[in-house]
């Protein structure tokens, strides 16, 4: 079975500096991963994903997420945090990269990311 | 606006009843999936249907239903309320082949279910 977790209830970060939320996964075959941001009251947004290709991924503002087969993680990273990106981070994996008539997103339970001036 | 529209935003009722949650995917998607958000549980999959058929079922009660109709539009009824059920209800639509993959899924606001 296709397993998420994220093993950090909380990350807090003072603005400037960087940040990791930490993501590791369990599945068969090849991982297909994501990376969802929820801000508070709002839906889950879309912010990368990993299909195949170069281990660095590049995503909406200004988040990276590297792929480390080896370890089985998708850290999500970013060089200089802000304060706006304080928010519910979801990663997720999918047993298929087209979202179609084969898979679902199963989702890790979140970390919260908050960010300090 | 994320394309994918979800109604009521906000729902209250009292337990032992029934409601429908209703959701329109982004417009040329085929696939439409519901999430159950709770703090305790964190994001838990329902149910995906495909072009109005069931595809994949997940942690879904027997109280709970759903469907996928010919214009695409699903809905979720939940029935014999009871106070656990109290939630965020989300929908998310997905393109096929390529197009999902190059947009991954998109989630609606969700619809904050209050059980009283």
């Amino acid at each position: 079975a296709q397993s998420v977790a994220q093993p950090e209830d909380q990350v807090n970060v003072a603005e400037g500096n960087p940040l990791t939320v930490k993501c590791t996964y369990s599945v068969s075959g090849n991982p297909y991963l994501f990376w969802y941001v929820q801000y508070p009251n709002r839906g889950l947004q879309f912010l990368l994903k990993y299909i195949t290709g170069d281990n660095l991924v590049k995503g909406s503002y200004g988040f990276e997420a590297e792929f480390n087969k080896s370890q089985t993680s998708f850290h999500l990273k970013k060089p200089s945090a802000l304060v706006s990106d304080s928010a519910l981070y979801f990663c997720a994996v999918s047993p298929s990269p087209y979202g179609g008539s084969q898979g679902n997103l199963i989702f890790g339970k979140g970390t919260k990311l908050s960010v300090k001036p | 606006d994320s394309g994918v529209t979800q109604t009521p935003k906000h729902l209250i009722t009292a337990t032992g009843q029934r409601v429908t949650l209703r959701c329109s995917p982004r417009s040329g998607d085929l696939s439409v999936y519901w999430y159950q958000q709770s703090l305790d549980q964190g994001l838990q999959f329902l149910i995906q249907y495909y072009n109005g058929e069931e595809r994949a079922k997940g942690n879904i009660l027997e109280r709970f239903s759903a469907q996928q109709f010919p214009d695409l539009h699903s809905e979720l009824n939940l029935s014999s309320l009871e106070l656990g059920d109290s939630a965020l209800y989300f929908c998310a639509s997905s393109a096929p082949g390529t197009i999902g993959a190059q947009y991954g899924y998109t989630f609606g606001s969700g619809t904050r279910l209050t059980v009283v």
